[in-house]
């Protein structure tokens, strides 16, 4: 089992702010890294699914980057908006077929 | 519309007894997955599918169990020999050779409740 951690926990932010949250996971046997939005009442969805060091991805105003020499992911919202409110997982691929995910940060996007 | 249907929503079940979670997915995805969510945890991974009749342990698939008989469905069983089967249940599925690099589809859960 690897442990792949996420800060902060939740946080509130006001409509139009700009945010980033940080997924941290051990650098040794690296092979993915995923970003998926759980909204409340739906089924999480691949925001980003990122494999190489430097790694940078975009997605209309949501953006990811991956550092995996150091172990760590940030995922960035450009002017949050009340529909990004949701549920943020990272998780990790190490090889094997399965995931190891993040206890996720909830997002909260205030009008 | 493809995806992956999950049944029922909302599952009751008496101390001791057993009970089966539905998922189907109309993807034409060769590997699908159980996850377990409880509060404060990440998902866990109960058992993982790569192809029919093959199937997986996860991190904690004690006191449960699959069967992969068609590529579409993958049923859960939790038995009475989970001690702590109160939970919600996700299930999942992708395109073959996920090693962690291939994104996956999720339905949209099932949460259990032991009585």
């Amino acid at each position: 089992i690897l442990n792949v951690e996420q800060s902060p926990q939740s946080l509130h932010v006001q409509e139009g702010d700009s945010t980033n949250f940080t997924c941290s996971f051990p650098s040794s046997n690296f092979y993915a890294l995923h970003w998926y939005r759980w909204e409340t009442a739906k089924s999480p969805e691949a925001l980003f699914v990122m494999t190489l060091n430097g790694d940078e991805k975009k997605k209309g105003r949501i953006s990811a980057t991956l550092n995996t020499k150091e172990g760590y992911s940030y995922l960035y919202i450009k002017g949050s908006q009340p529909e990004d409110s949701a549920t943020y997982l990272c998780a990790l691929g190490s090889g094997a077929n399965n995931l190891f995910f993040g206890t996720g940060t909830r997002l909260t996007v205030i009008p | 519309d493809g995806g992956i249907t999950q049944s029922p929503k909302y599952l009751f079940r008496k101390e001791g007894q057993n009970v089966t979670l539905s998922c189907e997915q109309n993807l034409n995805h060769d590997a699908m997955y159980w996850y377990r969510q409880d509060p404060g945890q990440g998902l866990r991974l109960i058992y993982y599918s790569q192809i029919v009749n093959d199937f997986q342990k996860g991190d904690i698939a004690e006191g449960y169990s699959v069967s992969r008989e068609k590529k579409e469905s993958f049923p859960l069983t939790v038995t009475s020999a989970q001690k702590n089967p109160t939970a919600f249940y996700l299930c999942a599925s992708s395109i073959m050779g996920t090693g962690g690099g291939n994104e996956q589809f999720f339905g949209p859960g099932t949460r259990l409740t032991v009585l």
